[in-house]
């Protein structure tokens, strides 16, 4: 069956550390793979997009890999603040054209502890 | 100003009653999106527009009905609710295709009493 995965647990690190959130996916072949960033009561807000042939997209902080052999997405942030406090959402971009649609994990919740 | 906002922002409403969702995007988008999260926060795609027709209707119960009377509106419409209904939706938009990044509203929380 297809799957995503995100780790289900919080992760909690300390400020100045570098978080890694893991995204594990079976049975899709996405062309992309996107990150999200959502606070409670809002909208998840895009963050990094990577394609299926670059291993690795760079954004100020922000860090994502790309292993289509492994079938997983590890996304980074260095120097960590309390303010990176939130649910990250990776999502499969899968299907072409208009026909696309992303499938997105449960998330993961970071908590930065100042 | 918002992106794309919808109304309301709170709806808590009987079971087999009728409501309605509204969402608008100021983007200049072609694409428009309804989610649906569980109360486990898996974020599921219900519709996609693009254009006002219909491309993506992912085996959602024909009580959920689209609408979308310009590109740059995209309504919903749920008829006869149930339990099961509760969640929280969210519309977005994207420039055309769906792997393009997609822009969320702050979402709907639908309490089903």
């Amino acid at each position: 069956s297809q799957k995503i995965e995100q780790n289900s647990e919080a992760l909690n690190i300390q400020e100045g550390k570098t978080a890694t959130l893991t995204c594990n996916y079976t049975n899709y072949s996405p062309a992309y793979l996107q990150w999200y960033r959502q606070d409670p009561g809002r909208g998840p807000v895009f963050l990094l997009l990577i394609r299926e042939n670059e291993k690795e997209k760079r954004k100020e902080r922000l860090k994502v890999t790309f292993d289509t052999t492994l079938k997983q997405s590890l996304f980074h942030i260095t120097a960590s603040q309390p303010a990176d406090s939130a649910t990250y959402l990776c999502a499969l971009g899968v299907g072409s054209g208009n026909t696309g649609k992303l499938i997105f994990g449960q998330g993961t919740t970071l908590q930065v502890k100042p | 100003d918002t992106a794309v906002s919808q109304t309301p922002k709170y709806l808590v409403t009987q079971m087999g009653n009728d409501k309605s969702i509204k969402c608008e995007q100021n983007l200049g988008h072609d694409t428009m999106y309804w989610y649906k999260q569980d109360s486990k926060k898996f974020l599921k795609i219900m519709f996609s527009y693009n254009n006002k027709e219909l491309i993506i209707n992912e085996t959602v119960p024909n009580r959920f009905s689209p609408k979308s009377p310009d590109k740059a509106h995209l309504n919903l419409h749920i008829n006869s609710l149930e339990l099961g209904d509760s969640a929280v939706y969210f519309c977005a938009s994207s420039r055309n295709r769906a792997h393009q990044p997609q822009h969320f509203g702050d979402g709907t929380r639908l309490s089903i009493l």
